[in-house]
């Protein structure tokens, strides 16, 4: 069954930088756009940033662009994502998601992780 | 960017019967192209619904969601004691964007 298992969150700084990692199983992870979404404490979702199947296009919220960057590598089924200059705001439980189909990327999320918490905090 | 208005914010409703929770999009929305996550506390959102009436995977025939332009609706029609949680409301024609969720409690 499909499996992706979020981690690498923590406490850090504002200004520092992080990366989160999301194991994938169960599927052909190289077939697949990945995405990342967060949820900050008790608030709504939030989509983040998109990579298509082959990593080579990317796609980014315009409150995360410029600072995060998203990244795969399909040799070890992975999914990574980059965060530099945190800002407080940046608190939130990090989701990976599988976009449903495979190539083309359609924006909807038919898998998630459980999520990995990224609190930023001085 | 489109914005997603859900209604009402708290439903009371006893199992049983049924829920109706609306999605208001502030613009017409590309191919209908809506869809509809359960998230129950501490776990992640499940796909329900998407394009805006097609159920995923494994989701039970009592979930239905209709509505097209810039009026959506999730309808369950005999709630279960698991049905209680936060429903959300996504659309993807565009720059994908989430409605604020409506949290479904036991009355």
């Amino acid at each position: 069954q499909v499996q992706l298992v979020e981690s690498g969150g923590g406490v850090v700084q504002p200004g520092r930088s992080l990366r989160l990692s999301c194991a994938a199983s169960g599927f052909t992870f190289s077939n697949y756009p990945m995405h990342w979404l967060r949820q900050a404490p008790g608030k709504g979702l939030e989509w983040v940033a998109v990579i298509s199947y082959d990593g080579v296009n990317k796609a980014y919220a315009d409150s995360v662009k410029g600072r995060f960057t998203i990244s795969r590598d399909n040799s070890k089924n992975t999914l990574y994502l980059q965060m530099s200059s945190l800002r407080v705001e940046d608190t939130a439980v990090y989701y990976c998601a599988r976009d449903p189909w495979t190539t083309a990327v359609h924006y909807y999320f038919e898998y998630w992780g459980q999520g990995t918490l990224v609190t930023v905090s001085s | 960017e489109i914005g997603l208005t859900q209604s009402p914010d708290t439903l009371s409703l006893s199992p049983g019967e049924r829920a109706t929770l609306s999605c208001r999009a502030s613009q017409s929305v590309s191919r209908n192209y809506l869809a509809w996550y359960q998230q129950k506390p501490g776990q992640a959102p499940r796909l329900l619904i998407y394009g805006a009436s097609s159920r995923a995977t494994g989701i039970p025939d009592r979930f239905s969601g209709s509505g097209s332009g810039t009026d959506f609706t999730l309808t369950m029609s005999r709630l279960e004691p698991e049905d209680f949680a936060v429903y959300y409301c996504q659309q993807y024609g565009s720059s994908p964007s989430f409605g604020q969720g409506t949290r479904l409690e036991i009355k």
